[in-house]
């Protein structure tokens, strides 16, 4: 089955940029979800079609998606984007979750 | 727009529970819906998903020929038949709705407030 790597933990400073990695087998043939979930509350989506943001979104929250790996970036990053982050594809009709990365602002 | 969840509750091992969620506020038949499960204290994981008119459907393999999805656009719902649950089935459910009619294209944009499952002796 295929599986979507993303590291534990990313720490980062107000104002600075963070980003986070999503790795599997040729994940830019693939187009990567990104959701963010804080304790507590359901998941949100921050990015779908690699890059796109949902109405509603800031634009802080960016996406590229190439070869092996996907990436999220927050710039500017703020108190609030503190929170788990997962991407996601679809492989064979088939939903696949990343690990998980618990971003520390 | 809005999800609601029901029919969570605790389950003896081998037993089955059927999960609903009726929706509201968005025309319901104009998009795929989702399960998307967590067990407590771990990450996401994908349980089912249903395009808009039933026919593409997808498992996920923890759960193929063990769960059902099924929706009826006419009640603005989504449904979860499980059976032959396992303790590995303790979880919080959700349904997600698709940004679009089929699955895989457009993230899943909005989400219930879930169900609890618990599978025990």
């Amino acid at each position: 089955s295929y599986e979507l790597t993303q590291p534990p933990s990313v720490s980062v400073s107000p104002g600075q940029t963070a980003s986070i990695t999503c790795s599997g087998d040729k994940l830019g043939d693939k187009y990567v979800c990104w959701y963010q979930q804080k304790p507590g509350q359901s998941p949100l989506l921050v990015i779908y079609q690699d890059s796109k943001r949902p109405s509603g979104i800031p634009g802080r929250f960016s996406g590229s998606n190439s070869a092996n790996t996907a990436t999220l970036t927050i710039s500017r990053t703020q108190a609030m984007d503190e929170a788990d982050y997962y991407c996601q594809v679809w492989d064979s009709g088939t939903g696949v979750f990343g690990t998980g990365t618990r971003v520390t602002v | 727009v809005q999800l609601v969840e029901s029919g969570g509750g605790l389950v003896q091992p081998g037993r089955s529970l059927r999960l609903s969620c009726t929706a509201s506020g968005f025309t319901f038949d104009d998009y795929a819906m989702h399960w998307v499960r967590q067990a407590p204290g771990k990450g996401l994981e994908w349980v089912s998903g249903i395009s808009w008119n039933s026919g593409s459907i997808g498992y996920a393999d923890s759960v193929k020929g063990r769960f059902t999805i099924s929706r009826d656009n006419a009640k603005n719902s989504v449904y979860l038949q499980m059976n032959s649950l396992r303790v590995e089935d303790t979880a919080f459910y959700q349904c997600a709705k698709e940004n679009g009619k089929s699955f895989g294209y457009y993230g899943m944009d909005v989400w219930g407030h879930g169900t609890t499952v618990t599978v025990s002796s």
